[in-house]
């Protein structure tokens, strides 16, 4: 059974970062991709980036240029979203996905999401 | 990358059909066959239900059925029931390798 379980709520001040985990199992790891997706309350879904797993390759949206870092971890079949310089705006449910096969375009599997609350 | 548009919100009573749209551009939805359609129930993390334009994961209700035609994609949902109420998402792959979602519309049964 493929599962992803997302690491737990964060509160951050403003300028800081924050790092989101999401764990992977059920599935080859290395034969993926996972992309993070935010959702603000009450607002849509956001796509933030992707990393191809295998390859170690990321792709981001021109929007977090420069502010966010996707990485994973072979060992642990874990991926991490981290985002710097957080301002009130980047408050919002992040969400990790995985494409499996990676190719296929599709994001069968969802983590749970992680609340990311920024505030002074 | 702008967000593709969705109507906000379409409602129909029970046993209806309704039709979502989702537009783009060349760039996104007119460029590949790759639009997915995600359902999300309140407080609850998106769930897949057509990928590829027109297909169904296992699992999905036949009812569910999605399609395109040049930078507009549609999905729609036959013999709607309650608990087709929520919200939907459009997402489409993009030629700059990267993936943009719609703005959502909010499904009502009547």
């Amino acid at each position: 059974q493929m599962q992803l379980e997302q690491s737990g709520p964060e509160v951050k001040k403003p300028g800081t970062s924050v790092k989101v985990s999401c764990k992977t199992s059920g599935f080859t790891f290395s034969s993926s991709a996972v992309q993070w997706v935010r959702q603000a309350r009450g607002q849509r879904l956001e796509w933030i980036a992707w990393i191809i797993v295998g390859s170690g390759q990321t792709n981001r949206a021109q929007k977090f240029q420069g502010r966010v870092t996707i990485t994973r971890d072979m060992s642990t079949s874990t991926a991490y979203m981290e985002l710097s310089s957080l301002t009130s705006e980047d408050t919002a449910v992040y969400y990790c996905a995985a494409e499996v096969p990676q190719g296929t375009i599709r994001f069968d599997h969802w983590g749970q999401g992680s609340l990311v609350t920024v505030s002074s | 990358q702008s967000a593709l548009t969705q109507p906000a919100s379409v409602s129909g009573s029970p046993g209806q059909s309704i039709t979502i749209s989702c537009t783009g551009t060349s760039s996104d939805v007119g460029a590949y066959n790759y639009v997915s359609w995600y359902q999300q129930h309140p407080d609850k993390a998106p769930k897949l239900m057509i990928h590829d334009v027109s297909n169904r994961p296992s699992g999905v209700s036949d009812r569910f059925s999605g399609s395109k035609s040049g930078n507009t994609a549609s999905l729609t949902i036959s013999g709607l029931q309650a608990e087709d109420e929520a919200d939907y998402y459009c997402s489409s792959y993009t030629t700059i390798s990267t993936y943009v979602f719609g703005t959502g519309t909010k499904v009502t049964v009547l």
